[in-house]
């Protein structure tokens, strides 16, 4: 099976810290996504990335970043992290064009 | 863009009983995929079943079937039999079947399925 596996499950922080949350596959996939999941809102794409060293903007790309340094590994990176950034944010992960994706377990983020 | 519907916030069963969560999709695209995910307290989003726009036939995983009306625009799921295990936040989402490397999920906010013993 597929483990997409997200170092945190809960994380506290507070305003203007540097924030990194991270994420690893161990299918070799080439794709990985973040999101964030707000009530009311579903799911949003924050970036995602298509190879190493890859990376393209999602829907709401503000105020975050990210780094693939390696392909079983995407960071997201909250440079200053603000009250609004509070949210649940899912991994995922895929192989190629036509192969659903595979979500980790989420980390919930709160910024006091 | 892509957008994703899902009319109903919350739904509810009893068990042993059938459901159908609706959800429907705007696309100017004539090939792409459609997806339910299911995701329970545990917080893991989980996929259902998938369809493949060029494929008439609708598809069916177990207790999970889904009817695809192209025509339409829409994509609805049906719970056959529902089980305690089935309550969860479900969520329908699409993706474009395109080549390049637009592999991203458009997704609706969601139906949380209550089961009633």
């Amino acid at each position: 099976d597929v483990k997409v596996t997200q170092s945190s499950r809960y994380l506290v922080k507070r305003t203007g810290e540097k924030v990194f949350l991270e994420c690893v596959q161990d299918m070799d996939h080439e794709n990985m996504f973040w999101y964030r999941q707000d009530p009311g809102l579903g799911l949003r794409l924050i970036y995602f990335s298509y190879d190493v060293k890859m990376k393209e903007k999602g829907d709401i790309p503000e105020g975050y970043s990210v780094s693939r340094e390696k392909k079983e590994r995407f960071s997201l990176i909250l440079e200053s992290a603000s009250t609004n950034q509070t949210s649940m944010y899912l991994c995922a992960s895929s192989q190629g064009q036509h192969r659903p994706q595979h979500f980790g377990d989420g980390t919930r983020l709160s910024i006091l | 863009a892509q957008t994703v519907t899902q009319s109903q916030p919350e739904m509810s069963v009893q068990e042993a009983e059938t459901v159908t969560l609706s959800c429907t999709y705007d696309t100017s695209e004539s090939d792409y995929y459609l997806f339910w995910y299911k995701q329970p307290p545990s917080r893991q989003m989980i996929l259902v079943i998938r369809q493949e726009a060029y494929k008439q036939q609708n598809a069916t995983e177990n207790r999970f079937s889904v009817n695809f009306q192209k025509a339409a625009k829409s994509f609805s799921l049906k719970i056959s039999d529902s089980q305690l295990g089935d309550a969860a936040m479900y969520f329908c989402a699409y993706r474009t079947a395109d080549g390049g490397s637009n592999y991203k999920l458009t997704f609706g906010k969601g139906t949380l399925l209550t089961v009633n013993p």
